[in-house]
Formats: structure tokens, C-alpha cells, sequence
């Protein structure tokens, strides 16, 4: 089956540490995503890439960052300079030009807290 | 900057009955998508409904149709036949057409089916 993958479901950061989560898809998509989900708020966007090899900044990219070294896989970082990183993140891709009217596609998520 | 607002943090319908949710956008952009996504206790994010701005005639899809009012950037949803399946938290989610620029999400609404 075609999907998002995210993996680790559940991580823990102890303070100074930079830890990655990861997005795998297997859909054939151009495009993927990363945001950001406190309690009680809709998603906000971190990064998102729109080929490989290239990626941009989104509403809220301080403390992170992100690589596109293949199609399928758009890893995040969450680094030390990011003070509140305790939240819930979703991967997401797309089609790319030509279609924006198709949705994106997420993942299951990664917890992330801080220990 | 493109801004999302529901502003009904709960709402709470009877099963079977119809309820309907708010969303207002904003945006000085002519060619754009708009979104419905659920996110279930299981906190995926699933796509109820697409619109776009271009079409005059509102989407629907089995029990689920929106009032997309272009000239007033409102794009409700309205769930007929309410089902304990559709308690959820809803989304609405704004893309500018044109490239794969990431969603802008609303705050959501939670919805309570009563049995």
C-alpha cells in the first residue's frame, strides 16, 4: 500500500540535544511537507520542500531544519535552539505543479517531548 | 499573509441531525483551494472536502457538502445525518494556487455527536 511512513511514533529530547524524525513516502510525490500541532491549535507549517534538493521555509522554521537528498524521504531536525519543542508533527506530501487542487496526504505522526 | 478563522471551538449535534461548521479566510489572492480535513482521536488527518476557488458550484461528497461564499471568504461544511463516526476534530485549511506552497489551517472546531 502507498502511504506516509513517520517514524519514531513516541520521542523523548533531553535539553542541549538535537534529535530527527523521520518521513519516508512511497506515494511518487514531488512535494512534502512538515508541521507543527500544540494542544488546542490547528497545524502550523515548519518546512516543506518542492523537489529534491530544495526546500523552504515555512511559518515557523526557527530551531529546525530539514534535507531533501531523495524523493521519498524528507527528515526533520529538531535542534537545541528550539526551546519549546514539545508537540505533535506530521509529514505530509503532494503532487506538485499543476494540481494544487489535490490534497496532501499525512502521516501518523511523531510525540515529541522533552525529558 | 493568508489567515484561517473558526470561530466555533465546539459545537454538538444530535445523531442524525445536520450540523454546520464556520470557516472565513483571508487572502488578496484570486487563484486558491480550500479544505476540510478531520482528525480523529487516532489524530490522522483525513480530507472531507475540496473546493476550488475558481468553481462556482459548492462540492459535495456523500453527507458532506460546504456553502463556499467567495465574495464574503466564507467556506462552511455542512454534515448531514450526523454519525458517531464523524466525531472529530475539523479543520479548515486554505492553499494558494499556483505552486505547492503548504496549508494554512484554522484553530478547528471540535464536534460532539450526542447518541
Amino acid at each position: 500500500d502507498g502511504g506516509i511512513t513517520q517514524s519514531p511514533k513516541y520521542l523523548f529530547r533531553k535539553e542541549g540535544q538535537n534529535v530527527t524524525l523521520s518521513c519516508e513516502q512511497n506515494l511518487n510525490h514531488d512535494a512534502m511537507y512538515w508541521y507543527r500541532q500544540d494542544p488546542g491549535q490547528g497545524l502550523r507549517l515548519i518546512y516543506y520542500s518542492q523537489i529534491v534538493n530544495d526546500f523552504q521555509k515555512g511559518d515557523i522554521a526557527e530551531g529546525y531544519s530539514v534535507s531533501r537528498e531523495k524523493k521519498e524521504s524528507f527528515p526533520l531536525t529538531v535542534t537545541s535552539a528550539q526551546k519549546n519543542p514539545t508537540a505533535f508533527y506530521l509529514c505530509a506530501s503532494s503532487i506538485r505543479l499543476g494540481q494544487n487542487n489535490q490534497p496532501q496526504h499525512f502521516g501518523d505522526g511523531t510525540r515529541l517531548s522533552i525529558l | 499573509a493568508q489567515t484561517v478563522t473558526q470561530s466555533q471551538p465546539e459545537m454538538s449535534v444530535q445523531e442524525a441531525e445536520t450540523v454546520t461548521l464556520s470557516c472565513t479566510y483571508d487572502t488578496s489572492e484570486s487563484d486558491y483551494y480550500l479544505f476540510w480535513y478531520k482528525q480523529p482521536p487516532s489524530r490522522q488527518m483525513i480530507l472531507v472536502i475540496r473546493q476550488e476557488a475558481y468553481k462556482q458550484q459548492n462540492a459535495t461528497e456523500n453527507r458532506f457538502s460546504v456553502n463556499f461564499q467567495k465574495a464574503a471568504k466564507s467556506f462552511s461544511l455542512k454534515i448531514s445525518d450526523s454519525q458517531l463516526g464523524d466525531a472529530a476534530m475539523y479543520f479548515c485549511a486554505y492553499r494558494r494556487g499556483g505552486g505547492a506552497d503548504g496549508l494554512t489551517f484554522g484553530k478547528g472546531t471540535h464536534l460532539i455527536i450526542q447518541p
